[in-house]
C-alpha cells in the first residue's frame, strides 16, 4: 500500500535551517513526491516536485530558500534562513495510477 | 494567470447533498485533470477523486466510492464535486486542484507536465449540521 509518513511537528529558530522528511512506504522508494505549504487559515500552495534522484523543480515564485532532496525512500524539504511566514503545515503528496496520496503533514514552528 | 475559483460556503442538513464548483482560467481546461481534496477541521488533506477534463474519466478514493460524483462542463471550464448523504463528519473545507494527468488508458496515464496540485482553489467550507 502506498503510504507517506511525516513527523507531526518540527521547530527551528528564526534565521536557521530546517529539514522536513517524508518517507515512502516499502516497495515505493522510487516514487517522486511533491511538497505543499499551508499557512495558517490559508489554502495549500504547491512548493515543488522532488524526484528519487534528488532533483527537484519548484513552482513559480517559490523562494530559493526552499529546496528538495532524496535519499532512498526519504524525500526532504529544506528551508534555509527561516522566516516567520514559513511557520505552516507542510504536506508531501504522491501518486499512482488511479490514486493520489497525502502524508499526514508536519507542523513547522519558527521559534 | 492560472487560477481556480470555487463556489461559496454551504450549510447542509444531514442526509442532504452538496455540489461545489471550481472554475478554471488561464489555461486550456481540457489539457489537465482536476482533483478534489478535503480537509476536516484541524485535520490533514484527504484526496477524494480525480476527473479528466479531456474525456470525463474519473477515479474515486475508496472512502468516497458511491457517495461522490465528479463532473466537468468544458463549455465553461468548470469542474463540479457532488457529495451525497451528508453526515456531520463531512464538515470540511473542500478544495479543487489542477491535476497534470490529462487522461488514462487501460495501461498508462498521460501527464501534461510535472505540476501536481498547482494551483489549488481557495477552498469551499461545507458545514453539515441539523
Amino acid at each position: 500500500q502506498l503510504v507517506l509518513t511525516q513527523s507531526p511537528s518540527a521547530s527551528a529558530s528564526l534565521g536557521a535551517s530546517v529539514k522536513l522528511t517524508c518517507t515512502l512506504s516499502s516497495g515505493h522508494s522510487t516514487y517522486a513526491i511533491t511538497w505543499h505549504q499551508q499557512q495558517p487559515e490559508k489554502g495549500p500552495r504547491y512548493l515543488m516536485k522532488v524526484n528519487s534522484d534528488g532533483s527537484h523543480r519548484k513552482g513559480g515564485g517559490i523562494p530559493d530558500r526552499f529546496s528538495g532532496s532524496s535519499s532512498g525512500a526519504e524525500r526532504y524539504l529544506t528551508i534555509s534562513s527561516l522566516q516567520s511566514e514559513d511557520e505552516a503545515d507542510y504536506y508531501c503528496q504522491t501518486w499512482a495510477t488511479g490514486i493520489r496520496v497525502f502524508g499526514g503533514g508536519t507542523k513547522l514552528t519558527v521559534l | 494567470q492560472v487560477q481556480l475559483v470555487q463556489s461559496g460556503a454551504e450549510v447542509k442538513k444531514p442526509g442532504a447533498s452538496v455540489k461545489v464548483s471550481c472554475k478554471a482560467s488561464g489555461y486550456t481546461f481540457t489539457n489537465y485533470g482536476i482533483s478534489w481534496v478535503r480537509q476536516a477541521p484541524g485535520q490533514g488533506l484527504e484526496w477524494m477523486g480525480w476527473i479528466s477534463a479531456y474525456n470525463g474519466n474519473t477515479n474515486y478514493a475508496q472512502n468516497f466510492q458511491g457517495r461522490v460524483t465528479l463532473t466537468t462542463d468544458t463549455s465553461t471550464s468548470t469542474a463540479y464535486m457532488e457529495l451525497r448523504s451528508l453526515r456531520s463528519d463531512d464538515t470540511a473545507i473542500y478544495y479543487c486542484a489542477r491535476d497534470p494527468v490529462k487522461y488514462c488508458t487501460t495501461t498508462s496515464c498521460y501527464t501534461v507536465d510535472d505540476n501536481w496540485f498547482d494551483p489549488w482553489g481557495q477552498g469551499t467550507l461545507v458545514t453539515v449540521s441539523s
